[in-house]
């Protein structure tokens, strides 16, 4: 079945250091894939989505390729601030699953960023 | 738009009683998801609807959990009875139709069954 594996966290990076958070997947058809962010005591909000191979998808300074060769969509980020700490959620919609409509999360990692 | 709304916030109660979650999705959307999340065990999907059926309740942990959605505008998620083991906070979600949709979230009810 589809799943999304993260690397493990946490993550902590001191202030303008650079980003990675790894992100690979496995899906039977063509997912749509996304990053969602979950800042302290609040719901998940997306950050950014890409919906076919080659496609990169950016927000406030993040970006993801969607690489569907390496089937990854690693989040990067050349500059990162103390308001990035968060917990990243990686995710796919897979529009051949059985479950059309459903999204599949990896299981988060969180970035905490000291100044 | 006012986004997805929960209620309540918070809720602490007693084992044994029961426990009723309400959302409103945002007006126009076709799902609607129902999730808990904890340290432990992360983010788990509970169950979702699409037009106000449920489609998957795959994830609902047991009998004491339900769910139900009388229209497009309302859900419930219900816990009878609670037990510790409950302590969560639990989202509710919705999208438009269509795998390529974000899902947008609201707030969350956190929950303590003490």
């Amino acid at each position: 079945g589809d799943s999304v594996t993260q690397m493990e966290g946490p993550v902590t990076l001191s202030e303008e250091a650079f980003l990675t958070i790894n992100c690979t997947y496995t899906a039977t058809g063509y997912p749509s894939l996304f990053w969602y962010v979950q800042y302290p005591g609040e719901g998940l909000q997306l950050l950014l989505k890409a919906t076919k191979a080659d496609d990169k998808g950016s927000n406030k300074g993040f970006e993801a390729t969607y690489r569907k060769e390496t089937t990854s969509f690693h989040l990067e980020k050349g500059s990162v601030q103390v308001s990035d700490s968060a917990v990243y959620f990686c995710a796919l919609s897979d529009r051949y699953s059985s479950n059309t409509g459903k999204l599949i999360f990896g299981q988060g990692t969180t970035l905490q960023v000291k100044p | 738009d006012a986004g997805v709304i929960q209620s309540p916030r918070h809720e602490v109660t007693e084992m044994g009683q029961e426990v009723t979650l309400r959302c409103k999705p945002i007006s126009g959307h076709d799902y609607l998801f129902w999730y808990r999340q904890t340290m432990m065990r992360g983010l788990e999907l509970l169950i979702y609807f699409n037009n106000n059926v449920p489609i998957d309740d795959s994830g609902m942990p047991e009998d004491r959990f339900s769910a139900k959605m009388p229209n497009a505008s309302f859900s419930t998620l219900k816990i009878q009875p609670s037990e510790p083991r409950d302590s969560a906070v639990y989202f509710c979600a919705s999208s438009l139709s269509g795998f390529q949709e974000t899902q947008y979230f609201g707030p969350g009810t956190r929950l303590l069954v003490l």
